[in-house]
C-alpha cells in the first residue's frame, strides 16, 4: 500500500516569496516514481516534474526545484519568486506498479 | 489543443438518469485512467485500462461503467447516481504500464458532475 501526505492544506504568500510545499510518500516498494502536479482553477492537472525512489540529486529548473530524502521519505517542492499565476492547487504523487496515488493536495495562493 | 480531451465540461443529471462522460487522448498513449476528485478528498484512482484491457476497478459501485473500445478512447457510463457522486472527473493517459512507470501522466480538463 502507498500513503501520500500533504500536511499543508493551504498556503497563502505575498508575490516574490519563495514557498515550499511538503510532501511525505510512504511506500513498501524499493522502486518507485514521485511526481508533483498542479491544478489551476481550469481543472486539468499539469504534470511538473518527476522523480525516481534511487536518484536523491537535488534539481533545479526555472523557479522551480525539489528536494527528494529517502531516508525521510520526503519530497518537497519549492517555488522560488513567486507569482500570482502559481496560485493553484498542487498534488504530490507516488507511482508503484499501476497506481498512481495522489496526496489530498496544497491550495497555495499567491497575493500580488 | 490538450492531448487529453473530456467532454461534457459540465453535466447535470438526475438520479435516475443515464449518461456517459467521454475522454479521447491524442497522445498515442496505451494506458488510460478514470479519477474521481471529490470536494476535500484526495484524487480516487476508479479504472485502469491498458490496451484495451481494464486493469484495475479499485472497488468502484456498478452504477459507473467504463468502456474502452480502443487505446484512444475511454468512456464512463453513469446510471442510478447518487447525490454523493458528485464530483470532478478526470481522465488521465500515459504511455504503457509496463515499462513506463515514471512516465507521467497526462489528464483532461475533467468533467464537473452534479446529481440531484
Amino acid at each position: 500500500a502507498q500513503k501520500v501526505t500533504q500536511a499543508q492544506t493551504e498556503i497563502s504568500v505575498v508575490e516574490k516569496e519563495d514557498v515550499t510545499l511538503d510532501c511525505v510518500y510512504e511506500t513498501r516498494d524499493t522502486t518507485y516514481y514521485l511526481f508533483w502536479y498542479k491544478q489551476p482553477p481550469s481543472g486539468e492537472l499539469v504534470f511538473l516534474i518527476r522523480r525516481n525512489s534511487f536518484d536523491e540529486q537535488n534539481e533545479i529548473s526555472g523557479r522551480y526545484s525539489w528536494n527528494f530524502q529517502k531516508s525521510t521519505s520526503s519530497f518537497n517542492f519549492t517555488i522560488t519568486a513567486s507569482q500570482v499565476v502559481d496560485s493553484a492547487v498542487y498534488f504530490c504523487a507516488g507511482r508503484a506498479g499501476n497506481m498512481l496515488t495522489f496526496g489530498g493536495g496544497t491550495r497555495l495562493m499567491v497575493k500580488p | 489543443e490538450t492531448g487529453v480531451t473530456q467532454t461534457p465540461r459540465h453535466l447535470v443529471m438526475g438520479m435516475t438518469n443515464k449518461k456517459s462522460l467521454k475522454c479521447e487522448q491524442h497522445l498515442g498513449h496505451n494506458a488510460m485512467y478514470w479519477y474521481k476528485q471529490s470536494a476535500k478528498k484526495p484524487l480516487e484512482l476508479m479504472f485502469v485500462y491498458s490496451l484495451e484491457e481494464r486493469v484495475e476497478n479499485n472497488s468502484v459501485p456498478s452504477r459507473f461503467s467504463p468502456e474502452c473500445p480502443n487505446s484512444s478512447h475511454l468512456f464512463l457510463h453513469l446510471h442510478t447516481l447518487q447525490p454523493e457522486d458528485s464530483a470532478l472527473y478526470l481522465c488521465a493517459s500515459t504511455m504503457d504500464l509496463g515499462s513506463s512507470y515514471n512516465s507521467p501522466l497526462h489528464f483532461g480538463n475533467g468533467t464537473r458532475l452534479t446529481v440531484t
